[in-house]
């Protein structure tokens, strides 16, 4: 199947710094990649969609100016977590559809 | 939107034996149906889908179904064993956006 990576795979930050989250498509080319959200023992709540060359579209409630998402080509698409706070420590996984949809690794997001 | 709902929340079944997760959608413009495996600590697996052109599709242990008149789809493996123990997620999606079941965590007891 197709593969999605994503970087970093954990990464602690302090309150109030910016973390970066990188998502590749690594053997296709994705217009179109969404971001989800993953609390522990709950499912996969979809954060926003990224579209190569345009604005992101965001789901009801997450605010756009915190996770920042640029989607510059066609198989890269980065999420930055804006001024960290606890309450954002979670499991972030982004996706492409390629067929079928495909998930990356996630990335464990712990903010101290 | 789509609605998606998974049941059961909790499996657990005897090596060898098998395992039925059913799914249940509300949007009928739905045509695509994924299912996924987590492993703790990882992101999700595609390791099955179908298409609401299809009624049933194989592969080796893993099969799904979908009625697609009930608004219903289905999970089946057969023959598990301990690596089939994990999370799986339904999801329903109108070839863009997937929405997704709440989750299934399958205990295979050796």
């Amino acid at each position: 199947g197709a593969v999605v990576s994503q970087h970093p795979s954990r990464v602690i930050c302090k309150s109030g710094t910016s973390v970066k989250i990188e998502c590749r498509s690594l053997d296709f080319q994705a217009t179109t990649m969404f971001w989800y959200r993953q609390f522990p023992k709950q499912s996969l709540m979809l954060m926003a969609t990224s579209n190569e060359g345009s604005k992101a579209t965001y789901e009801q409630g997450v605010e756009k100016d915190k996770f920042l998402i640029n989607h510059a080509s066609l198989t890269l698409s980065t999420l930055t977590v804006t001024s960290a706070h606890p309450e954002d420590s979670s499991f972030y996984i982004c996706s492409a559809r390629q067929g079928g949809g495909y998930f990356g690794p996630g990335t464990r997001l712990t903010v101290l | 939107g789509e609605n998606v709902e998974q049941h059961p929340s909790t499996l657990s079944v005897q090596e060898g034996d098998s395992a039925v997760i059913k799914c249940t959608y509300s949007d009928s413009a739905s045509n695509y149906f994924p299912w996924y495996k987590q492993e703790l600590g990882k992101g999700p697996q595609l390791i099955i889908d179908i298409r609401s052109n299809v009624g049933e599709k194989k592969d080796q242990r893993i099969a799904v179904t979908l009625n697609k008149t009930a608004k219903h789809f289905s999970l089946h493996i057969t023959e598990t064993q301990p690596e089939d123990s994990a999370v799986y997620f339904c999801a329903a999606s109108n070839d863009y956006k997937l929405s997704f079941g709440a989750g299934t965590t399958v205990t295979v007891r050796a």
